[in-house]
């Protein structure tokens, strides 16, 4: 069974870089689990930020960038925001005869 | 400006099936995209569904795929999540989502909450 992991919580100070990470027990995640993530603040639906491991949409601030690194998908904010305060969930694809998508579990990020 | 509305029962009990249908405002869901099913427990995190094509070609999350049945109806640009054998661990925040091939959920409904209970 496909497990997909990221770090519980992170705590960031405003303006300061963080990266968050998104992992698959499966192995490696390249380009091909095309990983997209999603800010989620209390009380709202989710939003995407980011498709396709580094793509942005139209409304997706500049500070918000995703990559690979090390194996895994990353999600990295630069200059962070109070309102960046948030659970950001991974996603990522499947492929093959049966293909789906799987999210992680989140992460919650404090700005403090 | 396409938006994305679901309804249904909000209290449903043990053992029975979950109905819920997804109306799309602002887009032909005939068109393209994929049209799918993305949960969430109450303090929880998200759990993807299912999605489904306008042409009725599916796929579904391995853990819920034997009790997930996904529909289209173009005539009423609608699309519809069953959901069967509920339990306690069925209640959740509902959402439906507009996906693009190889792309995740772009456009999402507000959410409905969905209990089960007797």
């Amino acid at each position: 069974q496909t497990v997909v992991t990221q770090e519980p919580s992170l705590t960031v100070s405003p303006g300061g870089t963080v990266t968050l990470t998104c992992a698959s027990n499966t192995g490696a995640v390249t380009s091909g689990y095309y990983p997209n993530w999603f800010q989620q603040k209390p009380g709202q639906t989710p939003r995407a930020l980011i498709y396709n491991t580094d793509n942005k949409h139209s409304w997706t601030p500049a500070r918000f960038s995703g990559s690979l690194l090390g194996g895994k998908a990353a999600l990295t904010l630069s200059g962070v925001q109070p309102e960046d305060e948030a659970e950001y969930y991974c996603l990522l694809y499947s492929g093959g005869a049966q293909p789906f998508w799987m999210f992680g579990g989140g992460t919650k990020l404090t700005v403090l | 400006q396409e938006q994305l509305q679901e309804s249904g029962p909000g209290l449903v009990k043990p053992s029975e099936t979950l109905s819920l249908t997804c109306t799309v405002s602002g887009y032909s869901i005939s068109s393209d995209y994929y049209w799918g099913w993305i949960r969430q427990p109450p303090g929880k995190g998200l759990e993807w569904i299912g999605s489904i094509y306008h042409s009725g070609s599916t796929y579904y999350n391995p853990s819920l795929k034997s009790r997930v049945t996904l529909s289209v109806d173009t005539s009423k640009n609608q699309f519809s999540l069953k959901l069967s054998s509920v339990t306690a661990a069925d209640t959740a925040v509902y959402y439906c989502a507009r996906n693009a091939n190889h792309v995740g959920p772009t456009i999402w409904g507000q959410g409905t909450l969905v209990t089960v209970s007797s």
